[in-house]
């Protein structure tokens, strides 16, 4: 099986702008997470979609948002970008049916905000 | 608050030894406790899960324990070798769905 996989794998954009990231789940998946990572703060969640419903939410402002396709792929839009949005972000699929699964990573999205 | 620690200095050991990395937690009653590895440049990859009602998990050289009462997790890794080497980070899952909260992660080096 292929694994999950994320577009595009590095992006540089300017402040104020807007980016979507992409992420295709494992073949039958149907739960994808979103993660931010930041060398300060970590893997922090940001929010966790299924069935085309965001399931979960982190703590993060409403400038960050996604969506998923009736095909299970996700994608996470981040509005007027900032500084501080630089980071590492990484999708997770999972089955979803059942708690506590094993969540497959995607290689991340490596964003530079400048 | 809610906080998830990890040692956060790096861990050298020797090959051969018993590595053994700490997660504590505070403010949370997980239903699960995940461990995983993190290479440089790439996603975390799952290893171990343990749920609240075991004490131990065990797979090959990997061992994980699970105290509710001292809100702690052990991770070990016996008779390490170099390519051990990498970032663990333990994660947990405190209600529905699959939303996970990680700790910072301990970098583990293992030298010949």
């Amino acid at each position: 099986k292929a694994g999950v996989t994320q577009t595009p794998r590095y992006l540089i954009k300017t402040r104020g702008q807007q980016v979507t990231l992409s992420c295709s789940p494992i073949s039958g998946h149907r739960s994808v997470s979103w993660y931010q990572q930041t060398p300060g703060q970590g893997l922090q969640f940001l929010f966790e979609y299924f069935s085309e419903t965001q399931r979960n939410k982190g703590n993060f402002p409403g400038r960050f948002s996604g969506r998923q396709f009736s095909n299970s792929r996700s994608e996470m839009n981040v509005s007027t970008l900032e500084l501080g949005d630089s980071a590492l972000y990484l999708c997770a699929s999972s089955g979803g049916t059942s708690e506590g699964e094993t969540q497959y990573f995607g290689p991340g999205t490596r964003l530079l905000v400048l | 608050s809610q906080k998830i620690e990890q040692n956060s200095e790096a861990l050298n050991i020797q090959e051969g030894k018993t590595a053994t990395l700490t997660c504590n937690y505070t403010n949370y009653s997980p239903a699960y406790l995940q461990w995983y590895r993190q290479d440089p440049g790439r996603g975390p990859v799952f290893l171990l899960l343990i749920r609240e009602n075991e004490k131990e998990k065990r797979k090959e050289r990997l061992k994980v324990t699970f105290d509710t009462t001292l809100k702690q997790s052990l991770f070990h890794i016996t008779a390490s070798q170099p390519a051990d080497s990498a970032t663990y980070l333990c994660a947990l899952l405190a209600g529905g769905g699959n939303k996970l909260t990680f700790g910072t992660g301990t970098q583990l080096k293992v030298e010949l």
